[in-house]
């Protein structure tokens, strides 16, 4: 159980063009979830947080005109990169809060890995 | 100030021997989850082991185990009987606040270790 589905796994755009990454909760549902950023060799960064029906919650130094978030139900959470650089290729991964003490607080999607040409 | 630190960037281990990855944390909040994460080359995060603020013993699941020194704020991650597959990298993170579904507690990440296991 517990399990958050991720697409695309890879991507490559042009520049200027926008890239859509969906983050799916197949079998529970995400009030929160959280979209990372994680560059070669580095840690995971948080952009920002989504509740569902909200709007996100994008952490310092986060454009959020160029990373949209919508989490417009309890089972879909998606990032829209637009308009996109080259500086914006990079390990893009989700993360959706079930809640509770243990392991399953969060579960991981797989992660995309976008490339802009 | 970081809230979590991995001050070991790389690490080699023979296979079969065990290895520890150092972890401290920061934080005021009484509350709080910590969690070791794996990331092979693919990229996903596997779950490794939890320890939570208020637990009395120290968390194990099969060959891994967490050292958690509550006062020195440290929480290493153990792994015994080293295998080529456990070549990765690891990551060890923390949540502050009480784990509340929908209470927006985003895990911090520390910026990892990479271990290679040598046959």
């Amino acid at each position: 159980g517990a399990v958050v589905s991720q697409h695309p796994s890879r991507v490559i755009c042009k520049s200027g063009t926008s890239v859509k990454i969906e983050c799916r909760s197949l079998d529970f549902q995400a009030t929160t979830m959280f979209w990372y950023r994680q560059f070669p060799k580095q840690s995971l960064m948080l952009m920002a947080t989504s509740n569902e029906g909200s709007k996100a919650t994008y952490e310092q130094g986060v454009e959020k005109d160029k990373f949209l978030i919508n989490h417009a139900s309890l089972t879909l959470s998606t990032l829209t990169v637009t308009s996109a650089h080259p500086e914006d290729s990079s390990f893009y991964i989700c993360s959706a809060d079930r809640g509770g003490p243990h392991n399953y607080g969060y579960t991981f999607g797989s992660g995309t890995r976008l490339t802009v040409v | 100030a970081q809230k979590i630190t991995q001050t070991q960037p790389g690490m080699f281990v023979q296979e079969k021997e065990a290895v520890t990855l150092d972890c401290t944390y920061d934080t005021s909040d009484p509350s709080y989850g910590l969690f070791w994460y794996k990331q092979p080359s693919s990229g996903e995060m596997i779950f490794l082991i939890y320890q939570g603020s208020y637990d009395q013993q120290n968390a194990t699941e099969g060959r891994y185990s967490l050292n958690f020194q509550k006062a020195r704020k440290s929480a290493n991650l153990v792994i015994s009987a080293s295998q080529l597959g456990d070549s990765a990298m690891y990551f060890c993170a923390m949540r502050e606040g009480r784990a509340v579904r929908g209470a927006g507690n985003m895990l911090t990440f520390g910026g990892g270790t990479r271990l290679m296991v040598k046959p």
